[in-house]
């Protein structure tokens, strides 16, 4: 079974600073993806981010990209230039590739930006 | 609009009685799914469906029931709801075979409280 490890439960940054989220995952698939998603207040769960594992390439997203080291098995989020609406919960996510779909999530970080 | 629709977006019931969750997705997806958050938990999967009429259990199914007749919907039903599966569910979507790391659209979350 996949497991998948947040191991900050909170944490907190300055506006306009750059913030790493840590995320790992054990599987021993070698065929998956990956995913950070945002929570906000609201509670809707936006995806930001994902990463195929057989790209060697890291992901971007406009101030939002990944650190995958496959073979650590580590998938790292970090958000420059971080803004107020920046705060939210963020959840690592894993999915097999050709599986049930599943998604396997973290049990999540909780982002302050603070003015 | 594409998206998943969720209702109630907030229910409180007693021990005991009967309830449904109803889900609506729009954008003809085979996938659907049912996740329930708690802290310090993250999300866990409840039931999927990968098509009509098919569904399965996830990791967390006991005392709840799905049914899937139609494409578009994906009711969770509580026969006898319990105070410990009072929670924060999310029924979400996706294409099916379409290739791995297809997006899952969620649905806005309906706060369940059972007293």
């Amino acid at each position: 079974a996949q497991t998948v490890t947040q191991s900050q439960p909170e944490m907190s940054v300055q506006e306009a600073e750059t913030v790493t989220l840590s995320c790992t995952y054990d599987t021993s698939e070698s065929n998956y993806y990956l995913f950070w998603y945002k929570q906000p207040p609201s509670r809707q769960m936006i995806l930001v981010i994902r990463q195929e594992a057989y790209k060697q390439q890291n992901a971007t997203e406009n101030r939002f990209s990944v650190n995958f080291q496959k073979a650590a098995k580590s998938f790292s989020l970090k958000i420059s230039d971080s803004q107020l609406g920046d705060t939210a919960m963020y959840f690592c996510a894993f999915v097999q590739y050709f599986g049930n779909e599943k998604l396997t999530f973290g049990t999540g970080t909780r982002l302050t930006i603070i003015p | 609009e594409a998206q998943v629709t969720q209702n109630p977006r907030y229910l409180i019931t007693v021990t005991g009685k009967k309830l449904t969750v109803t889900c609506s997705q729009n954008m003809n997806h085979e996938y659907m799914s049912w996740y329930r958050q708690d802290p310090g938990l993250g999300l866990r999967q409840i039931y999927y469906s990968m098509n009509v009429e098919v569904t399965d259990k996830g990791d967390v199914p006991e005392g709840y029931k799905v049914s899937r007749k139609e494409k578009r919907n994906f009711p969770l039903i509580l026969e006898s709801p319990s105070p410990n599966q009072t929670s924060l569910y999310f029924c979400a979507s996706s294409l099916v075979m379409t290739g791995p790391g297809t997006e899952a659209f969620f649905g806005q979350g309906t706060r369940l409280t059972v007293v």
